[in-house]
């Protein structure tokens, strides 16, 4: 199975920061790479799809971005409604794979 | 608009059965894959199963192949998941997502106890 080494788990930030967020996987995926956003008690929100492509109605200050096997989600200047769990999935072969998750929280 | 719907959740006791099912709405339901991913509690995401728009191929994790059934009416609108010699290790919000993973249900929160 493909695993996906996400990190940090937890992500302390104030508002306006730049923060970024890392998924390595274990295994070429090309860019079958999702990143998901979840709120407490609610269902997860895609964000970014093929590595890079902003999901509809996603702002315009996440990004994805790939260097290599390394796969990174960035928001450019942090807002309050931006605080919840971060997950990437690898969608390349099955099992589909979910890293861990990160928890993006007010400093 | 694009709605998920999941029902038939619930409490049920080690070795039975469940059956979920996730109407869908919004969308022309035949031309999809559709999965579930389920969420332990306080714990992270997991992909359990997949299916072809046609239904014709069904992919498993290996944790319920064999136990878990995914299948679909295209007629209905409507993905299921039949669970059986369910074990606590089950115990999860299961979540119904278009193939994308584009949109999600609410989810449907089984708990197997006894």
């Amino acid at each position: 199975d493909i695993q996906m080494t996400q990190s940090p788990s937890s992500l302390p930030a104030s508002l306006g920061d730049r923060v970024t967020i890392t998924c390595r996987a274990s295994q070429d995926i090309g860019n079958y790479l999702r990143w998901f956003q979840q709120k407490p008690g609610k269902s997860p929100r895609l964000m970014i799809y093929g590595a890079t492509n902003l999901a509809a109605g996603v702002p315009s200050r996440f990004s994805g971005s790939r260097s290599g096997s390394d796969y990174s989600l960035t928001i450019s200047s942090l807002e309050s409604e931006d605080m919840a769990d971060y997950y990437c999935l690898q969608s390349k072969e099955s099992p589909y794979t979910f890293g861990a998750g990160t928890k993006l929280e007010l400093k | 608009e694009v709605q998920l719907v999941e029902s038939g959740g619930g409490l049920v006791q080690p070795g039975r059965s469940l059956k979920l099912s996730c109407a869908a709405s919004g969308f022309t339901f035949s031309n999809y894959y559709m999965a579930w991913v389920r969420q332990a509690p306080t714990k992270g995401l997991e992909w359990v199963a997949s299916i072809t728009n046609s239904g014709g191929s069904t992919y498993y994790r290996d944790s319920v192949k064999g136990r878990f059934t995914i299948s679909r009416d295209n007629a209905k609108s409507t993905l299921y998941l039949q669970m059986d010699s369910l074990r606590s290790e089950d115990t999860a919000t299961y979540y119904c997502t278009r193939g994308g993973m584009d949109a999600w249900g609410q989810g449907a929160s089984v708990t197997v106890s006894s």
